[in-house]
This record gives structure tokens, C-alpha cells and sequence, in this order.
């Protein structure tokens, strides 16, 4: 059973124009949500994250939106350039006590075109 | 450059064979965590250790085990390999059990 599920395995953008890479999620205990990036031959790499206790969090280029009631977040590049292609993974978690488990999505590959 | 450093890169080794691949996590960071990504497949969670004790269990196998020790170092035994655990094996620290996690380059490991 999927609970973070990213429907799009990729996405061909031209460079300059937006990205957006969404995510959706089954528990609604989750409360804490963030994007990673992976090159090949690495490990991913932090971008950004959000609470639940936001709908909004902008880093740069990077802006997360996250919609609890339709249990729906995205990520925002703008203005994508071609370093950014990459695959992004969702990744979930929910407050157990002294314990976090990120649940993955599977990952959208982007590809920025020059 | 995350800071976690994985060895080895690489290994080959054959079906029923036993592996060591090892983790140092970042400098001050007291979680380490394993993952799994097998070919077409996301981010598998295998276990997590804080500070040298147990902390998580996620899909890991009877064949798999772990251990952090007191310099926080992590060990990540995998035993009786199968072709089918042929993946790679990606390590992770964060400072805290709710803050972002930092990712090694990971092990690849091939299983012939």
C-alpha cells in the first residue's frame, strides 16, 4: 500500500518555465512533508520541507504548497534551470513519540531542457 | 558533499554470501538510518538506530542486521545474499529524529 504516492514517473520542462511536481498522501496523521533530489551515482539530497502546520514554505527558486484536505502537496522551481533535472521523492511522516518514519514516493524524473 | 560517508562503493559478491557495508554519519548527527532502492523501486526503509540503540524497524529482513556502536558508526550485515537483494544501499544521518535527513552516495550492491 502506497501512502505517498507521486503519479508522474516524469516531467520534460523547458528551461526558464515552472516545474511542478506533486504528491499525494493517504494518512491523515501525516503531518511533516519534504522533497529531496537525487543525481545519479548520489544520495538524495535535502530541498525543503513543510508542517501541516503550513500550506506554504518558500525557499528560493523552491516553493512547497501543501493542501490537507485533499492530501495533496507540490513543488514549485521556478524559473527551472537545466541542473535541476533530477529525480525528486516526496517523502511523509508522521509524530510517533520520539520516533519519525519517512514514507517515500517513488520519485518523478524532471528533465530541464535547454 | 553530505557529510555521510558509505563503504564501500561497490561489491559483487555471490548468492548465499555474507556483506558488511559500513556508515559514518555526519559529524554531531546521532540517528543513522538504512534505506534499500532496488531497481524501479522507491526508497525502502530498513532500520534506524539513535545514538547506538534501535529505534525503527522498517521492511528488513530476517537476513539483514544492524548495529551502530559508540562512535556512531553504523554496520549494516546483510547474509544468505539472493539475487533479489541486489539494490542500492543508500545511509542517512540527521541530528535529530525529526530533522532532515543527510544521505550517503550509497553501496551498490550486485548479487550474481
Amino acid at each position: 500500500d502506497q501512502q505517498v504516492k507521486q503519479n508522474s514517473p516524469s516531467l520534460s520542462v523547458q528551461e526558464g518555465r515552472i516545474s511542478i511536481l506533486n504528491c499525494d498522501y493517504t494518512n491523515s496523521m501525516f503531518d511533516y512533508f519534504l522533497w529531496y533530489k537525487k543525481y545519479p551515482a548520489e544520495g538524495p539530497t535535502f530541498l525543503i520541507s513543510i508542517s501541516s502546520i503550513k500550506d506554504k514554505n518558500e525557499d528560493g527558486r523552491f516553493t512547497v504548497f501543501l493542501n490537507k484536505s485533499a492530501k495533496h502537496l507540490s513543488l514549485h522551481i521556478v524559473p527551472s534551470q537545466p541542473g535541476d533535472s533530477a529525480v525528486y521523492f516526496c517523502a511523509a511522516s508522521a509524530d510517533a513519540g520520539n520516533n519519525r518514519k519517512l514514507i517515500w514516493g517513488l520519485g518523478t524524473s524532471l528533465a530541464v531542457n535547454p | 558533499d553530505s557529510g555521510v560517508t558509505q563503504t564501500p562503493k561497490h561489491l559483487i559478491t555471490a548468492t548465499g554470501q555474507r556483506v558488511t557495508l559500513r556508515c559514518s554519519p555526519r559529524s554531531g548527527d546521532l540517528s543513522v538510518y538504512w534505506y534499500q532502492q532496488s531497481l524501479d523501486q522507491g526508497l525502502q526503509f530498513l532500520i534506524q538506530y539513535y545514538n547506538g540503540e534501535e529505534r525503527a524497524k522498517g521492511n528488513i529482513l530476517e537476513r539483514f542486521s544492524a548495529q551502530q556502536f559508540p562512535d556512531l558508526h553504523s554496520e549494516l550485515n546483510l547474509s544468505s545474499l539472493e539475487l533479489g537483494d541486489s539494490a542500492l544501499y543508500f545511509c542517512a544521518s540527521s541530528v535529530a529524529v525529526d530533522s532532515p535527513l543527510h544521505f550517503g552516495n550509497g553501496t551498490r550492491l550486485t548479487v550474481t
